[in-house]
């Protein structure tokens, strides 16, 4: 079965730094989504991407996170400049037009000092 | 707005027995249901989904599901439970109406499939 890839699987950061996280969707999806847990928890919707836009945001997703497709494949989520509670298991899915099934990566957990 | 809960924390049954975890929605349109699985260390895997029809689906690895549109509910179950069924479950509702393209996940239930 096709995957979501995540890199990396694990990030260490200092508080006020900005991260990165790296997601591959499956090829021919066309809606990107970020989620992210704490702590083994509920599961928390950030944002939803389609058509080269953000489509959803939820108030999590405040000025400080932004996502891009810079090309064909990736899918980005930036943090500008992290808090200790960013502090999470940030899981990237995508689905395509007709199928209602996300397909979540393995996630990676991001760890603010 | 759309809600999920879920409400039990855990869920505790010997292996063998027929397991229920429950879920109920609240959405103003009309709901689109979904069960996922994840386990330890691992991303959500889609179990199965309700969008319109029989109000009984059956998704992977013998589960299923059933949709009660009077109580708002979307029940997960199995006829017997196998100790590698232990997992977080979480459901899941998106409003086809109202809510564009978010899924909402309700808590999670942990499942303790005990030998």
């Amino acid at each position: 079965e096709p995957e979501v890839t995540q890199t990396p699987s694990h990030q260490v950061t200092q508080m006020g730094q900005e991260v990165i996280l790296r997601c591959v969707p499956i090829s021919n999806h066309l809606y990107f989504y970020w989620y992210r847990q704490i702590l083994g928890q509920k599961v928390e919707f950030l944002v939803s991407f389609y058509n080269n836009e953000i489509s959803e945001k939820s108030e999590i997703f405040d000025d400080q996170f932004s996502v891009e497709r810079p090309d064909g494949s990736n899918f980005t989520l930036k943090i500008r400049s992290t808090k200790l509670e960013d502090s999470a298991m940030y899981f990237c899915a995508s689905r395509d037009r007709e199928n209602e099934k996300l397909f979540f990566g393995s996630g990676t957990q991001l760890s603010v000092l | 707005a759309q809600s999920v809960a879920q409400p039990e924390d855990q869920v505790n049954v010997a292996e063998g027995n027929p397991l229920t975890v429950k879920c109920t929605y609240s959405v103003s349109g009309n709901p689109y249901l979904f069960w996922y699985v994840q386990y330890p260390n691992r991303g959500l895997q889609f179990l199965l989904k309700y969008i319109t029809g029989d109000n009984l689906v059956k998704g992977s690895y013998g589960f299923e599901a059933e949709f009660n549109k009077s109580q708002t509910s979307f029940h997960l179950k199995k006829p017997s439970a196998l100790v590698s069924d232990s997992a977080l479950y979480f459901c899941a509702v998106r409003d086809m109406v109202n809510y564009g393209q978010n899924f909402v996940f309700g808590p999670g239930t942990r499942l303790s499939v005990l030998p």
